[in-house]
């Protein structure tokens, strides 16, 4: 089992819905990531999150630390927010830095 | 710099030749990642350095895989011998603090390697 697992693999929406993608956790962490990468491979930070809630435009992320979960939702969305979603978490365990990623969910999101 | 900067961007090689690939992370950045993502999968960790020494490099898959930074800066990751499972595009990332600090890392263009 990936200590991070993503759901869904691959998302199709229509302009204006409103998208969740999840994300489960199985090791302790420091920190939580979500991470959009563009069809030309670029990876740009979108939150990170150790507790709560944070919002930036029509994002928004949020974070259960009891549960290990954490949610990324794009309101309104729109064809431009087309891309992949990686939630990433820095685990404490052996003192490590690294970030464990998960594989990603392909969201498409249609005019 | 305004940001994480890789080179080359596409590195095109044959079979058992050595690569070099380099990274410039962000100006004050301490700590610096060397990331893979091989096609159709998922990104993997593998080397992560706090200034020039390398607390964890459990990432690296093979003794054919080495990286060094120095000057607490450039960092440059070299692949011996390459093979065709080595395709990948690999991605550095840099963040200002590592050991133990909440702080956001911040992803390179990425060096897409093919190998033939």
């Amino acid at each position: 089992k990936n200590e991070v697992e993503q759901s869904p693999q691959n998302l199709t929406a229509q302009e204006g819905e409103f998208i969740t993608i999840n994300c489960s956790y199985s090791v302790g962490i420091s920190a939580l990531h979500w991470l959009q990468q563009h069809p030309g491979g670029g990876i740009v930070s979108l939150f990170m999150l150790s507790s709560g809630k944070k919002k930036h435009g029509r994002l928004i992320a949020t974070i259960n630390i009891q549960e290990k979960h954490s949610s990324l939702h794009i309101t309104a969305s729109h064809p431009r927010d087309s891309a992949v979603y990686i939630c990433a978490v820095r685990s404490t365990q052996g003192g490590s830095e690294k970030l464990v990623f998960g594989k990603g969910t392909k969201l498409t999101v249609n005019p | 710099g305004a940001g994480v900067s890789q080179s080359p961007s596409n590195k095109v090689t044959e079979k058992g030749k050595d690569v070099e690939l380099r990274c410039d992370p962000i100006s004050g950045h301490t700590a610096l990642y060397w990331y893979r993502q091989s096609l159709g999968q998922g990104l993997e960790f593998l080397i992560y350095f706090q200034g020039n020494s390398a607390p964890d490099k459990s990432g690296l898959p093979s003794d054919r895989f080495s990286a060094e930074r120095t000057g607490g800066s450039v960092s440059t990751l070299t692949i011996q011998r390459t093979q065709q499972e080595d395709s990948a595009v690999y991605l550095c990332a840099s963040s200002f603090r590592g050991l133990a600090v909440y702080n956001e890392q911040f992803f390179g263009p990425g060096t897409r390697l093919t190998v033939l």
